[in-house]
Parts: C-alpha cells; structure tokens; sequence
C-alpha cells in the first residue's frame, strides 16, 4: 500500500481564496483523523471519521471550515474564505478501526495565506 | 477533554548520552500512549506505545515507562545517535471508548556528535 496519500503537498493562496485539501486514507482503515499543525499550538486534532460518518468535530475552529468523506477511499478538508492565521500543516491520517492503535500519518499539505 | 503536558520542549544531549521525555496527562481513564517521532519535513510516525496494563515496554533504545497513579509516562532514549535528532509527540486516549488521541506539545531533540 502507498500510505496515507495527501494533496496538494504545498498551496500557497491568497486570503479569501477557498482551498481544498484532499486525502485518500490507507485501504482498509475505517477512521481518519484530519490535524493542524502550527509552531505556536503544536498538533490539533480538527475532525475524525469513523466508517465515512464525522464522530467528533469539536477541532475545526470556526464555520469557514468543513470536511467531508464520502467514501471509504476519499476525504476533503475546505477552508473557505482562507485568512492568514490559516498557514499551517494539515496532515490527514487513518488507523484501522475504531480502538487504540497506529496513526499513519499522510505526507501532510503545507497551506500557506498570504 | 484530556489534557497532555510534555516536558522539556527542546533537549540537547551529546552523542551517546541518554534522553529523558516527560508527559502528563489529566484524564485516569486515558489507557493507551503513544510516541511519535517527526523528522524535520516530514510526517510523525509512530516509535513505540504503551497501554495501562503495562508498566514499561522496551525496543532496542527505547523505553517507556508509566505511572498511572501520578498519571504520567516517559520516553527514554538511550546511547543517542545524530539520527535520533527529531521532534517526539507524546499522546493519550481513551483507547478503547473512542478515538481522541491528544499530543502533547512535542519535544525538540538535538543529537550533537
């Protein structure tokens, strides 16, 4: 299996613009977990799934972002109108199941606002 | 929610010494940690775990320990190689009630050779 597969692996955009992030998780897995990562507040767990259903999306900071999985094999992350405060890494991951084991984590995409 | 302290966030050691990293955790239900380790650029990737029904588990180099009671756990890195150089994450969760794993703030560690 090629691993958790993210794209696109750096999007530079200007503020307002919408941005999309995709993600393909390893086949198999049956929850996958989108995380923000920034220097400042370290890894966030912003919205997981569990079976293509989001279980908890307490993480996603505001209305501008959503996530959606509409299969097994494909899920997107949007943030829509970006701002500046957006920049960050956004890595996608999946496990196998619903109890405590492994992360693969993707590759991540690196989102930058300007 | 849990709540994950991890403590030093950067450590310097000289080849060959050992490495300590310490995390807390504030939920006594929490019965699954992990450590991940992030090489610069790249994605964290999963180094060892423990779950509550053990006190300690090694791999080579590496230890982990946890104390349950004071709710806290530790990695140990010992005889340190420049390629131990890295970011290490640190995370509980209710392992068996649900998915949310929740990081520490990570620790940057610095292998001098």
């Amino acid at each position: 299996d090629a691993g958790v597969i993210q794209s696109p692996r750096h999007e530079v955009t200007e503020m307002g613009q919408e941005v999309t992030l995709r993600c393909k998780p390893i086949s198999g897995h049956n929850s996958l977990f989108w995380y923000r990562q920034t220097m400042m507040r370290g890894l966030e767990l912003l919205i997981y799934f569990n079976n293509n259903v989001p279980i908890d999306d307490s993480g996603m900071p505001e209305d501008r972002f959503s996530a959606k999985m509409p299969n097994a094999s494909f899920s997107t992350l949007k943030i829509q109108p970006s701002e500046p405060r957006d920049s960050a890494v956004y890595f996608c991951a999946s496990r196998l199941g619903l109890a405590s084991g492994e992360l693969f984590f993707g590759e991540g995409s690196r989102l930058t606002v300007l | 929610g849990e709540n994950v302290e991890q403590h030093p966030s950067t450590l310097s050691v000289q080849e060959g010494d050992s490495a300590v990293i310490k995390c807390t955790y504030s939920d006594s239900a929490s019965n699954y940690f992990p450590w991940y380790k992030q090489e610069l650029g790249k994605r964290p990737q999963l180094i060892i775990d423990i779950r509550s029904n053990v006190g300690e588990k090694k791999d080579q180099r590496i230890a982990v320990t946890l104390n349950k009671t004071a709710k806290h756990f530790s990695l140990h890195i010992t005889e340190t190689q420049p390629e131990d150089s890295a970011v290490y994450f640190c995370a509980a969760t209710l392992g068996d009630a649900g998915n949310m794993l929740t990081f520490g703030g990570g620790t940057r560690l610095m292998v001098k050779p």
